[in-house]
């Protein structure tokens, strides 16, 4: 099985700073074939079901403020918040899609400083 | 609008079983792979299953499997989850989620708002 490492655990940045997730894998999720890295990036606020941020490790999902971006390839990528709001408070998660099972990353909690 | 509904959840007993559901509206269901993933409480997520768009492919976790069977009927456009022999750890909230392409492995780009399951004698 992939085993996802994020890191963080916890964060705590002032509002309009930027935040930084980083997320690792224990195997290669680049399908070579197309070239697309299976890794994507989730937003669960408290009470809620996750969202869905970013997908092919660099795609933002159709209405995702611009200011959240994903990059990395191979086995290391990371989630960018680059001007951090009050509504951006939440757990975020990676996961790959790669290879079954799709396991997630333990998450990373962002506050605000 | 795509709109997923659980249903089916509730408290059972070590060794019990339950049958959650999901029912899908808002897009061609069949085209699509869907996924149960599910949450304990004050704990991250964990990846249960996936069934791809025409039923033909499914896979398990490994803390799942030769327990829980996911299905789906395509006609009534409805996503199930077969949980049997079930555990104190198989608490959690169970989220029906949808998959952006036909295949198992595609990211999940819509959820539904959960099903909470508690197995306690």
């Amino acid at each position: 099985d992939i085993v996802m490492i994020q890191s963080p655990d916890s964060l705590a940045v002032s509002l309009g700073e930027r935040a930084t997730i980083n997320c690792k894998s224990s195997r290669n999720v680049l399908y070579t074939s197309n070239s697309k890295n299976y890794l994507g990036w989730y937003q669960q606020k408290p009470g809620q079901p996750p969202k869905l941020l970013i997908y092919w490790a660099s795609t933002r999902e159709s209405g995702v403020p611009d200011r959240f971006s994903g990059s990395g390839s191979g086995t290391d990528f990371t989630l960018t918040i680059s001007s951090l709001q009050a509504e951006d408070v939440a757990v975020y998660y990676c996961q790959q899609y790669y290879s079954p099972p799709f396991t997630f990353g333990p998450g990373t909690k962002v506050d605000i400083k | 609008e795509v709109q997923l509904l659980e249903s089916g959840g509730g408290l059972v007993q070590p060794g019990g079983s339950l049958r959650l559901s999901c029912a899908a509206s808002g897009f061609t269901f069949s085209s699509y792979a869907m996924s149960w993933v599910r949450q304990a409480p004050g704990k991250g997520l964990e990846w249960v299953s996936v069934i791809s768009g025409s039923g033909d492919n499914t896979y398990y976790a490994d803390s799942v499997k030769g327990r829980f069977t996911i299905s789906r009927d395509n006609s009534m456009n409805t996503l199930y989850l077969q949980m049997n022999s079930l555990r104190a750890e198989d608490t959690a909230v169970y989220y029906c989620a949808k998959g952006a392409g036909g295949s198992c492995d595609s990211n999940l780009d819509f959820w539904g708002q959960g099903t909470l399951v508690t197995v306690s004698s």
